[in-house]
């Protein structure tokens, strides 16, 4: 079956503007996440949504930063005002359900360069 | 708070060498414990997990055992092939979310 797809696969802006990314998750699983892969800093968890809970937004590095996910299913992340640290590649992540044994499969990934 | 670290890369190795990658946790209680691989130009893939202490995860050949003893999970294969080359990410769970280590990239040469 189809994996989790993101998109766009690479976007460039200018500092200052706002990006949107969208990730699609694997038909039928109820929690999806989204992490930063950057070189200075590794693979960061930025957000998670499970089912109809409210989101752990605890990895989110700014209030720039904010994602919704709707219907359950597709989610955008939201970036306003970018900087150039804001250049990494951002990975989506999906899995049954949230749970500490579950296995999240990833994306592809949007890579973003902030000029 | 929880952490992983790994061994630092690269590590280069001859084909058909062993292979291990050191992986140890800092956690509260005990997580779940995984083992990612990023092939060059892809993207992350599980290869292996272990779920509770003593469990041994598998996968391709490769090997990882949950040590609570020594809180590692360091990953083994017996004999390398130039298609293991990738970063490999030893990873926790904490409460849903992934903790990844830094990465260890692999290069093995024919």
């Amino acid at each position: 079956g189809a994996g989790v797809s993101q998109s766009p696969s690479n976007k460039v802006t200018e500092k200052g503007k706002d990006v949107e990314l969208r990730c699609d998750p694997i038909s039928g699983h109820t929690a999806l996440y989204w992490y930063r892969q950057s070189l200075g800093q590794g693979l960061e968890f930025l957000i998670y949504f499970q089912g109809n809970s409210a989101p752990d937004k605890s990895g989110l590095p700014s209030d720039r930063f904010s994602a919704e996910r709707t219907g359950g299913s597709v989610s955008t992340l939201t970036i306003q005002r970018t900087q150039q640290e804001d250049s990494a590649v951002y990975l989506c992540a999906s899995s049954l359900v949230s749970g500490g044994e579950e296995t999240q499969y990833f994306g592809p990934g949007t890579r973003l360069l902030v000029l | 708070g929880n952490s992983v670290t790994q061994m630092e890369g690269p590590v280069t190795l001859s084909e058909e060498a062993f292979l291990t990658i050191n992986c140890t946790y800092t956690a509260t209680g005990y997580p779940s414990l995984f083992w990612y691989v990023q092939y060059p130009g892809e993207g992350l893939q599980l290869l292996l997990k272990a779920t509770k202490a003593d469990d041994k995860g598998s996968n391709k050949g490769f090997e990882a055992t949950y040590r609570k003893e020594t809180t590692s999970f360091h990953l083994e294969k017996g004999s390398v092939q130039v298609s293991d080359s990738a970063v490999y990410f030893c990873a926790l769970n904490q409460g849903g979310k992934l903790i990844f280590g830094q990465g260890t990239e692999l290069s093995v040469k024919p």
